[in-house]
């Protein structure tokens, strides 16, 4: 079965960055690519940004351009997200999802990142 | 952008009732490009409709989709206990994808 298992939680001081793995298995990983979406405590869903696990091309939401790095490693099937400069309103459940033609059937079960000083 | 903007924020229904969710969208949604999810708290959001109409696999028949262009909406048609949570609507026509702020669904 499809599984995307995401790494841990997370506790950063503002100004640090993070680096958030996902872990596919259960189907060909270079088949779909991989979207991150975030989401603050009580807010709604924001989509991130897209990665190609097939070539590595990327597409970044502008709010995050600069401070956000996608990428993949297809020998272990692990697609990374890093987040740069981080600041108290990157506070948020972090997930990775399977982009089927955009739609997100597949999802990982979340990375909680907490910035705070 | 592409903004979503869901109605009502809250809606107050008992179960066995019809819930009727709507997502109105700021340009064109692309080929029937929108999908609708459903959100439990401490849960990852669970897709439910894509393709504005088609149910995602597993979905039970009472959820249903419909709409194109600008208006799109997701009817419930019996409420289960089961189906009181959040629903987001997204849409994936055009880059960057967008979400709609949520409707949450509850027990009244």
């Amino acid at each position: 079965q499809v599984q995307l298992v995401q790494s841990g939680a997370e506790v950063k001081k503002p100004g640090a960055s993070v680096k958030v793995s996902c872990k596919a298995s259960g189907y060909t990983f270079t088949s779909y690519g991989i979207s991150w979406v975030r989401q603050a405590p009580g807010q709604g869903l924001e989509w991130m940004g897209w990665l190609s696990t097939n070539n590595g091309n990327t597409n970044y939401a502008q709010k995050l351009q600069g401070r956000v790095t996608m990428t993949t490693d297809t020998s272990t099937s692990t697609a990374y997200m890093e987040l740069r400069s981080l600041r108290s309103d990157d506070t948020a459940v972090y997930y990775c999802v399977r982009s089927d033609s955009g739609t997100y059937f597949y999802w990982g079960q979340g990375t909680l990142l907490t910035v705070s000083s | 952008e592409n903004v979503l903007t869901q109605s009502p924020g809250t809606l107050s229904l008992s179960p066995g009732e019809r819930a009727t969710l709507s997502c109105r969208a700021s340009q064109s949604v692309s080929s029937s490009s929108l999908a609708w999810y459903q959100q439990k708290p401490g849960q990852a959001p669970r897709l439910l409709i894509y393709g504005a109409s088609s149910r995602a696999t597993g979905i039970p028949d009472r959820f249903s989709g419909s709409g194109s262009g600008t208006d799109f909406t997701l009817t419930i048609s019996r409420l289960e206990p089961e189906d009181f949570a959040v629903y987001y609507c997204q849409q994936y026509g055009s880059s960057p994808g967008t979400f709609g702020q949520g409707t949450k669904l509850e027990i009244k």
